[in-house]
């Protein structure tokens, strides 16, 4: 089946810097692609839609100068946690579709972030 | 898209098959009814989705009542290895944002 890659699987931090999450289609190119935000004990809360070529589109509540999006190519998009908090801490998915025939996304593994 | 009701855990033997319902009352014609899965500290994973008819993989069969206002997810023969978190969407666009509601919880014991 198709598969979805994150980069980094777990990242630590100091407070104030900044942490750029990788999310790639391995076999299968995707104009649109998903970042969502999990908290412990928590479900899955969509935090933008990313689309290649184009700005990205966030779900109210969401900061985007602080969660910056880039989708440059049908099989990478990156989550840029900017200036991170500790309470940005969290596990960060992404998900894609094919641009084609197929009925469903894929998931990445996730990226757990610590921000000290 | 409208939203699903699911128990918010249950148990389940080994090698036993584990039903696992879904009330969607206010699900649209144009709504599939799709399920993914959990396991701790991982990505979902796709299950099974349908529109109308019951369905049937690898992985699950999913029954869809005639009036489509609940659902099914039965998992045949259940391991230990599908302890997750079971979640029940509804989406008139797979390729599109998915909610995600709290699922249910489902511990297989042996």
């Amino acid at each position: 089946g198709a598969v979805v890659s994150q980069h980094p699987s777990r990242v630590i931090c100091k407070s104030g810097t900044s942490v750029k999450i990788e999310c790639r289609s391995l076999d299968f190119q995707a104009t649109t692609m998903f970042w969502y935000r999990q908290f412990p004990k928590q479900s899955l809360m969509l935090m933008a839609t990313s689309n290649e070529g184009s700005k990205a589109t966030y779900e109210q509540g969401v900061e985007k100068d602080k969660f910056l999006i880039n989708h440059a190519s049908l099989t990478l998009s990156t989550l840029t946690v900017t200036s991170a908090h500790p309470e940005d801490s969290s596990f960060y998915i992404c998900s894609a579709g094919r641009t084609s025939g197929q009925e469903t996304q894929y998931f990445g593994p996730g990226t757990r972030l610590l921000v000290l | 898209d409208a939203k699903t009701t699911q128990p918010p855990s249950m148990d389940c033997a080994e090698g036993r098959a584990a039903n696992l319902p879904c009330n969607h009352s206010t699900i649209s014609g144009n709504e599939y009814v799709y399920w993914y899965r959990q396991i701790h500290s991982q990505g979902p994973q796709y299950i099974i989705h349908g529109l109308k008819n019951n369905e049937t993989n690898e992985m699950a069969s999913l029954i869809i009542t005639e009036d489509r206002k609940s659902s099914t997810l039965i998992l045949p023969h259940a391991t230990l290895r599908d302890t997750a978190v079971y979640y029940c969407i509804l989406t008139t666009d797979s390729w599109g944002k998915l909610q995600f509601g709290a699922g249910t919880q489902v511990v297989v014991t042996p």
